[in-house]
């Protein structure tokens, strides 16, 4: 059982809009930052976004993420094929001297 | 460019222990910290442990609290995870990540990963 939640899997059509939804509480989403990690198969993952809303040099636009209070999102425009992969949010928690904590992770299948 | 290259794949007993490294280049060592994530068959990501190359101070997943041991060489940039008592669930893919600001989960590049599997 991971201390983020995540919905197990998504799906859409090329040049469609999907979202994926990261839940948490006080002590991680509510007064962390929120990151973001692709990873394709058989790969290690790739950060995607950070610190909420920003995409590192080199990723597409088409990627954007946003947090309001104890819950974050990440939404992807114009869907395409290579974006099939599991995507994992990530946050500091607070409690326990502090530990870094996990989604549990999202199948995106583009269809 | 920014590489972390890590040890290859282990097989191991149950009860031995692994120590996995994690090479650095490209960048000062020093002026990040490495953080260990494992990823079992099938499963998601878990946060282990962080290091800071800086200083040597760590912060350990409570759950694995007495088994793991994070340490590094700056002579050499290199980083050590070191895992003890060794038991099937710890059957994962370990990865060592730059951690660019502390307590962040902010990893901006990754090792390829490496297998550890534990089995009689």
């Amino acid at each position: 059982q991971s201390v983020l939640t995540q919905p197990p899997s998504a799906s859409g059509t090329p040049g469609q809009r999907v979202t994926i939804s990261c839940s948490g509480s006080s002590s991680n989403i509510g007064s962390n930052t929120v990151n973001w990690y692709q990873q394709l198969p058989g790969t290690a993952p790739k950060l995607l976004i950070y610190s909420n809303n920003q995409r590192p040099s080199g990723v597409p636009d088409r990627f954007s993420g946003s947090k309001s209070g104890t819950s974050a999102s990440l939404a992807i425009s114009g869907l395409q094929s290579e974006d099939e992969a599991d995507y994992y949010c990530a946050a500091w928690d607070d409690s326990l001297n502090g530990h870094g904590v996990f989604g549990g992770g999202t199948k995106l299948t583009v269809l | 460019q920014v590489q972390l290259v890590q040890s290859g794949a282990e097989v191991k007993k149950p009860g031995a222990s692994v120590k996995v490294s994690c090479k650095a280049s490209g960048y000062t060592f020093t002026s990040y910290g490495i953080s260990w994530v494992r990823q079992a068959p099938g499963q998601g990501l878990e946060w282990m442990g962080w290091i800071s190359a800086y200083n040597g101070n760590t912060n350990y997943a409570q759950k694995l609290q007495g088994r793991v041991t994070m340490t590094t060489d700056t002579s050499t940039s290199t980083a050590y995870m070191e895992l003890r008592s060794l038991r099937s669930d710890d059957t994962a893919v370990y990865y060592c990540a730059r951690e660019v600001a502390v307590a962040g989960i902010f990893f901006d590049y990754w090792g390829q990963g490496t297998l550890v599997t534990v089995s009689s």
